[in-house]
């Protein structure tokens, strides 16, 4: 069965410390992963999908399908990256999407 | 843009009483989804509309839940009769199309079964 599993409930670093968010995935065919956010008291929104390959505010995300993963990284934390982040795997061109648990970031000044 | 529209934004009702929440998406957006998101979990699809068309329900309780998307626009999601374990935070989402495209969500309906 198709999953998403996010180790880690909470993740605090320094402000300026580099972060990684891990997800790891289960799905034997061709994955569509997105990374979404929320921040506080606002709603759920995209921050980057796999096939855009492109950095937003600083975060990539690198599908590796050996690892079946698609961790999300910043080399710089700032306090605004302070937030709720759930990863996401598509299948069936995208008819189908499930959601991991999410991992709080809490970035310290 | 107002985004995706849902209310009420909280709800407290009793054990066994119905509830309904709406849903407007981004206009133009023909995929609708209603979310459930327990505490600490992330989002679980209860059921997707292609236009009017429910498409994918096979997530939804369906002996006390029903929605609704007349006219391919508004949807409705009712629970008849509610119980303790429904509280939850019920999202509703809206894409343009479902095929890879991002999904844009509603600030949710928080829901509270006493």
């Amino acid at each position: 069965a198709q999953r998403v599993t996010q180790p880690e409930k909470l993740l605090s670093v320094f402000k300026g410390a580099p972060v990684e968010l891990k997800c790891n995935y289960s799905y034997s065919g061709s994955p569509e992963l997105f990374w979404y956010v929320q921040y506080s008291r606002q709603r759920l929104q995209l921050l980057l999908r796999h096939i855009s390959r492109e950095s937003i505010k600083g975060f990539t995300a690198d599908l590796n399908k050996g690892e079946t993963s698609f961790h999300l990284k910043k080399p710089f934390a700032q306090e605004e990256d302070s937030a709720m982040y759930y990863c996401a795997l598509s299948w069936s061109g995208g008819f189908k999407t499930i959601f991991g648990a999410g991992t709080r970031l809490f970035v310290k000044a | 843009e107002a985004g995706v529209v849902q209310s009420p934004r909280y709800k407290i009702i009793e054990k066994k009483q119905p509830v309904a929440f709406w849903c407007n998406p981004i206009s133009g957006h023909n995929t609708l989804y209603w979310y459930l998101q327990n505490l600490g979990q992330g989002p679980e699809l209860l059921i997707r509309y292609e236009n009017e068309e429910a498409v994918d329900d096979s997530q939804l309780p369906k002996d006390r839940f029903s929605a609704e998307r007349l006219k391919g626009v508004d949807s409705t999601l009712k629970i008849q009769p509610a119980e303790l374990g429904d509280s939850a935070v019920y999202l509703c989402a809206s894409s343009l199309v479902a095929r890879g495209n991002e999904q844009f969500f509603g600030p949710g309906t928080r829901l509270t079964v006493l």
